[in-house]
């Protein structure tokens, strides 16, 4: 069974702070790494993808990925209270699949 | 577009009761995933879909889940009969190539009593 780890936290932050999530996937093959946010009884919506190696910024939200590290971050500078929601890592099976493995989340509160 | 559709939001069944759920893609999408969403488990992939053929079933935890996709437009999940331990929150999710860029539907709360 592919897996996918996420701190489940919560992790909270203030305004303002960087706030950091991490996910350790455990499929070297997988190719394509992706940052899903969740708020309160609402879907997932996606915010960051990232397929190679290195940092992909996007606004206030930064991707790294580390391969040989199975290791993937999200990175979200100058946190505001909107920013309060659960994220989820995804991560697609080996083979360049559609199929991806979720991580169970890392809830986030940024206080005012 | 409006999104991906899906019905109803919220299902309470009796144990044992048929359950069907719906859902529209959006429109040019090829790929269509059913996934299952609890506290315990996270989101689970059930079954998804690629030009109306399944792919790959192998998350449908029992002969009692059946998925089908008649059409382009349009995606049914069917538990039957329902136990209490299917409650969970069902999401329909579509995407276009490449992978990974899902749109989710808003949900099926489902309660099995």
């Amino acid at each position: 069974q592919k897996e996918v780890e996420q701190n489940s936290g919560p992790l909270s932050v203030p305004e303002g702070a960087i706030a950091s999530l991490n996910c350790t996937y455990s499929d070297r093959g997988s190719q394509s790494f992706f940052w899903y946010r969740q708020y309160s009884g609402k879907s997932p919506e996606l915010i960051m993808f990232i397929y190679s190696n290195g940092d992909k910024e996007d606004g206030r939200f930064t991707a790294q990925l580390n391969k040989a590290s199975q290791y993937v971050s999200l990175l979200i500078r100058d946190s505001q209270p909107s920013d309060s929601a659960t994220y989820l890592c995804a991560v697609n099976e080996r083979g360049g699949s559609e199929k991806l493995v979720f991580g169970k989340g890392t809830k986030l509160t940024v206080n005012p | 577009d409006a999104g991906v559709i899906q019905s109803p939001r919220h299902e309470v069944t009796e144990m044992g009761q048929e359950v069907t759920l719906r859902c529209k893609p959006i429109s040019g999408h090829d790929y269509l995933f059913w996934y299952r969403q609890t506290m315990m488990r996270g989101l689970e992939l059930l079954i998804y879909f690629n030009n109306n053929v399944p792919i790959d079933d192998s998350g449908m935890p029992e002969d009692r889940f059946s998925a089908k996709m008649p059409n382009a437009s349009f995606s049914t999940l069917k538990i039957q009969p329902s136990e209490p331990r299917d409650s969970a929150v069902y999401f329909c999710a579509s995407s276009l190539a490449p992978q990974g860029k899902l749109f989710f539907g808003s949900g099926t709360q489902l309660s099995v009593l």
